[in-house]
């Protein structure tokens, strides 16, 4: 059973900076690319950033782009997002979110997702 | 960026009613690389049809999509109780990929 679990959310001061991480299970993790998919309270989902199976692709939205960064580690079947300088519109659920295998013709379909951790940012 | 634009914001019909969901892209969609996926309330996205039209593994076939270009179609053929959530619509054919911003369904 594949499981995505997001950990390392929590209250932070605008400016502050956070580090998220995704431990994934049931599935060979080097095997697909992954991603971050974020929701602010009530609004709909944005995607934040991708990341290629062996780290040689990395893509992000440009909201995020010069702040955030998007690592793997397939040794630990883990993935992470370092956020930094963050502002109050950064506040979200943000999901760990698998992507497609290696080779695809696309990298942001999203087929399972994690529960989810909460970044608020705030004063 | 492609903009997808969904319609009705909110959909009220009963158990049993067939349920029509629509998603605009703003420009062609490339090789109909459109999702659809379904949130409930407090709980993460699940996707329920890729490709425009095929059912992810374990989706109900009351579940079906359509569509090609700019226009797609989500079609739930008899509501379940389970079935009353969000819908979002995703193209991912260019980068970014992008989310309408949700069909609501709810009781009627």
């Amino acid at each position: 059973e594949v499981q995505l679990v997001e950990s390392g959310g929590g209250l932070v001061k605008p400016g502050g900076s956070l580090r998220l991480s995704c431990a994934a299970s049931g599935f060979t993790f080097s095997s697909n690319a992954m991603a971050w998919v974020r929701q602010a309270p009530g609004k709909g989902l944005e995607w934040v950033s991708s990341i290629g199976t062996s780290s040689l692709y990395r893509f992000y939205a440009d909201s995020v782009k010069g702040r955030f960064t998007i690592s793997r580690d397939n040794a630990k079947d883990s993935l992470y997002l370092q956020m930094n300088s963050l502002t109050a519109d950064d506040t979200a659920v943000y999901y760990c979110a698998r992507g497609p295998p290696q080779y695809s013709d696309y990298d942001q379909l999203f087929d399972f997702w994690g529960q989810g951790t909460l970044v608020t940012v705030s004063s | 960026e492609i903009l997808l634009t969904q319609s009705p914001g909110t959909l009220s019909l009963s158990p049993g009613e067939r349920a029509t969901l629509s998603c605009r892209a703003s420009q062609s969609v490339r090789s109909s690389y459109l999702a659809w996926y379904q949130q409930k309330v407090g709980q993460a996205p699940r996707l329920l049809v890729f490709g425009a039209s095929s059912r992810a593994s374990g989706i109900p076939d009351r579940f079906s999509g359509s569509g090609s270009g700019t226009d797609f179609i989500l079609t739930i053929s008899g509501l379940e109780p389970e079935d009353f959530a969000v819908y979002y619509c995703q193209q991912y054919g260019s980068s970014p990929g992008t989310f309408g911003q949700g069909t609501k369904v709810e009781i009627k």
